[in-house]
């Protein structure tokens, strides 16, 4: 069964950094492009960033950009997200999400998610 | 960026009745890059529809999506109680991706 488990999520003070880490299962998880996707209480759903399968590129939204880095490791079948300078606007249930490989690009929808990981930012 | 807008932000319907979900982008897409999920309270997303029509394997044929250009339409055709949740379209024309705010179904 294919599976995608997110971890990390803590509660962070302004400015911190957290770690996320999102552990794959039952799917050839070199073979795809995997996304972060966070959704902050209440609200709609918000992609975060893109690496590709290789991990060799990677996108950003323009909220993150500058600020978190998405990685990947493909011999240990997990996805990372690092957050720096944490903001309060960062609050939300970050999701791990897999791009099909019908798409041949890293841009695609999302046919597999996780359950997701709440980051909560506050002093 | 490509701003979804969806429409309406909340559909009050009874089981049994249709469901017509629309979404509009405000740039007119070369491509058919439209997703249509399906969010129930405390879970993840569901992917139903992708390529603005195509139907996810398992997905009930009751739902289906048509459009092209600029519009774009989830219908579901007659309600059953498990299709209450909050829908959401996602473009992947372009970078950033982005998602429409959502329309809630509900009784």
């Amino acid at each position: 069964e294919e599976q995608l488990v997110e971890s990390g999520g803590d509660l962070v003070q302004p400015g911190g950094s957290l770690r996320l880490s999102c552990a794959a299962s039952g799917f050839t998880f070199s073979s795809y492009a995997m996304n972060w996707v966070r959704q902050a209480p209440g609200k709609g759903l918000e992609w975060v960033s893109v690496i590709s399968d290789s991990g060799d590129s990677s996108y950003y939204g323009d909220s993150v950009k500058g600020r978190f880095t998405i990685s990947r490791d493909n011999s240990k079948n997990t996805l990372h997200l690092q957050m720096n300078s944490l903001r309060a606007e960062d609050t939300a249930v970050y999701f791990c999400a897999r791009t099909p490989r019908r798409m041949v690009g890293v841009l695609g929808d999302f046919d597999s998610w996780g359950q997701g990981t709440l980051v909560t930012v506050s002093s | 960026e490509i701003v979804l807008t969806q429409s309406p932000g909340t559909l009050s319907l009874s089981p049994g009745e249709r469901a017509t979900l629309s979404c509009r982008a405000s740039q007119r897409f070369t491509s058919k890059f439209l997703a249509w999920y399906q969010q129930k309270p405390g879970q993840a997303p569901r992917l139903l529809i992708y390529g603005a029509a195509g139907r996810v394997t398992g997905i009930p044929d009751r739902f289906s999506g048509s459009g092209s250009g600029t519009d774009f339409t989830l219908t579901i055709s007659r309600l059953e109680p498990e299709d209450f949740a909050v829908y959401y379209c996602q473009q992947y024309e372009s970078s950033p991706l982005t998602f429409g705010p959502g329309t809630r179904v509900d009784f």
